[in-house]
């Protein structure tokens, strides 16, 4: 079965400290991976995608995440957070080579609470 | 660029009215929609699929009788939740892609809807 997970569902950071959201996923089929940020009572924003090439993938606001296809893991990363980083965070995948539409799965989603 | 709008973005009404939710794609081409619901705390869960100038494909579970979805145009899908009940409550999403299977889904801001 194809599924995602995000194991933590809350991840308390310091200010300007490093972050990791972890993500994996369940699949014997090639994938497209993506992460999306989701402020509170607003839609879901495009972080970055993966869909090949390059497993180093950079997006917007200083994100980034690597797909590991040996561990099918899809972390993402930020070097140093600020408050405005607050926010949930969502892995998605999608299956193109399995037919039913390329939708996406999404995984639970992590909160990311950054302290002062 | 790939700006999706919903409105509205906040709906209370009485049990038994109907309420339709528009998703429109400002400024690209969307061969396909997705609607999503996501209930506090949770994540995104795929109602349906909906391509445009066909019929929706709705998601195990989802009465679509109950919950209404056209896409008459490129740029243009609606939701109706006919007669809607205090459970119909929740926060509805949803999202645009442009014709390939690649290209990530693009998320309208959401709409809160209570019904009393």
């Amino acid at each position: 079965a194809q599924s995602v997970t995000q194991l933590d569902s809350q991840v308390p950071v310091f200010e300007e400290a490093p972050v990791e959201l972890r993500c994996n996923y369940s699949s014997s089929v090639s994938v497209y991976l993506f992460w999306y940020v989701q402020y509170p009572n607003q839609g879901l924003q495009l972080l970055l995608k993966y869909l090949s090439g390059s497993t180093l993938v950079k997006g917007i606001n200083g994100f980034e995440a690597e797909f590991n296809k040996s561990q099918t893991s899809f972390h993402l990363r930020k070097p140093s957070v600020h408050i405005s980083d607050t926010a949930e965070y969502f892995c998605a995948v999608s299956f193109p080579f399995t037919g039913g539409g390329n939708k996406l799965t999404f995984g639970t989603g992590t909160q990311l609470k950054v302290e002062l | 660029g790939a700006v999706v709008s919903q409105h509205p973005s906040r709906v209370i009404c009485k049990s038994g009215t109907s309420v339709k939710i528009e998703c429109r794609s400002l400024d690209f081409q969307a061969t396909t929609m997705f609607w999503y619901r996501q209930f506090p705390k949770k994540s995104l869960m795929l109602m349906a699929t909906s391509n445009e100038g066909s019929k929706a494909t709705y998601e195990q579970g989802v009465e679509k009788d109950k919950f209404l979805i056209n896409h008459a145009s490129l740029t243009l899908s609606t939701l109706t939740v006919t007669s809607a009940h205090p459970e119909d409550s929740s926060f509805y999403i949803c999202s645009a892609r442009a014709g390939v299977s690649n290209q990530p889904q693009h998320f309208g801001d959401g709409t809160r809807l209570s019904i009393l």
